[in-house]
């Protein structure tokens, strides 16, 4: 059973499009964080959100971390090739003393020109 | 300032043989954490290496064993290999403090036959 559920799995859209990727949980966490995982990369950290019900802004791209900490989700406006990417979201165990982080399985996001 | 270094970048080898991964953590880092990506799902946390130890481990078997030298660099050491240790192997780096973003290299893409 996985801790974090990430949906859709796949999304392959045109560019310019919009669309949101969910990480969903049914525990609490204190922070949750998003990355991006270029092909031939290893993920690179996005955002970490903390606060129930808060919103991030990075250019196009919008989380939130849902009002009880327990789902998050990643919004990106007019979608360009460049955001190809696996997207991950993240958390640490709350008994967690380093760098010990549980990954969801990932969105597989395909940008076409 | 250079990142995190992985390598090598490909190994292959036969299942039972026994491989070496090398990580050289990004400048001012004191913590080493490993994690091993399948295909098409989410990093999954290894262990973790602080002032030469091994601090934290996850759900992984013996056969999966490391080492972090005095100038912070580690290495990741899997014996018998099995056809199933074919992944991605990707080390982060990150300071001591809890809640440290980790940094990780691109990887040791690993195929066992």
């Amino acid at each position: 059973t996985q801790l974090l559920e990430q949906s859709p799995q796949f999304l392959s859209i045109q560019e310019g499009e919009n669309l949101t990727v969910y990480c969903n949980s049914s525990s609490v966490f204190s922070s949750l964080q998003w990355y991006r995982q270029e092909p031939g990369e290893g993920p690179v950290l996005l955002v970490t959100v903390v606060t129930g019900g808060e919103v991030k802004k990075l250019k196009r791209l919008t989380f939130q971390f849902g009002d009880a900490r327990k789902d998050s989700s990643l919004h990106i406006t007019a979608a360009q090739p460049g955001d190809t990417g696996l997207y991950l979201c993240a958390v640490r165990p709350i008994y967690n003393q380093g760098g010990k982080l549980i990954f969801g399985q990932g969105t597989e996001l395909s940008v076409k020109p | 300032d250079a990142g995190v270094t992985q390598s090598p970048t490909h190994l292959i080898k036969t299942r039972g043989q026994q491989v070496t991964l090398r990580c050289s953590p990004k400048s001012g880092h004191d913590t080493v954490s490993w994690y091993q990506q399948a295909l098409g799902q989410g990093p999954q946390f290894i262990f973790q290496y602080y002032e030469e130890e091994e601090r934290q481990r996850g759900n992984f078997p013996d056969r999966f064993s490391g080492h972090q030298f005095p100038n912070y660099s580690s290495e990741l050491n899997v014996n018998a290999l099995l056809l199933g240790d074919s992944a991605l192997y990707l080390c982060a780096s990150s300071f001591e403090q809890n809640n440290s973003p980790l940094h990780f290299g691109n990887g040791t893409r690993l195929t066992v036959t």
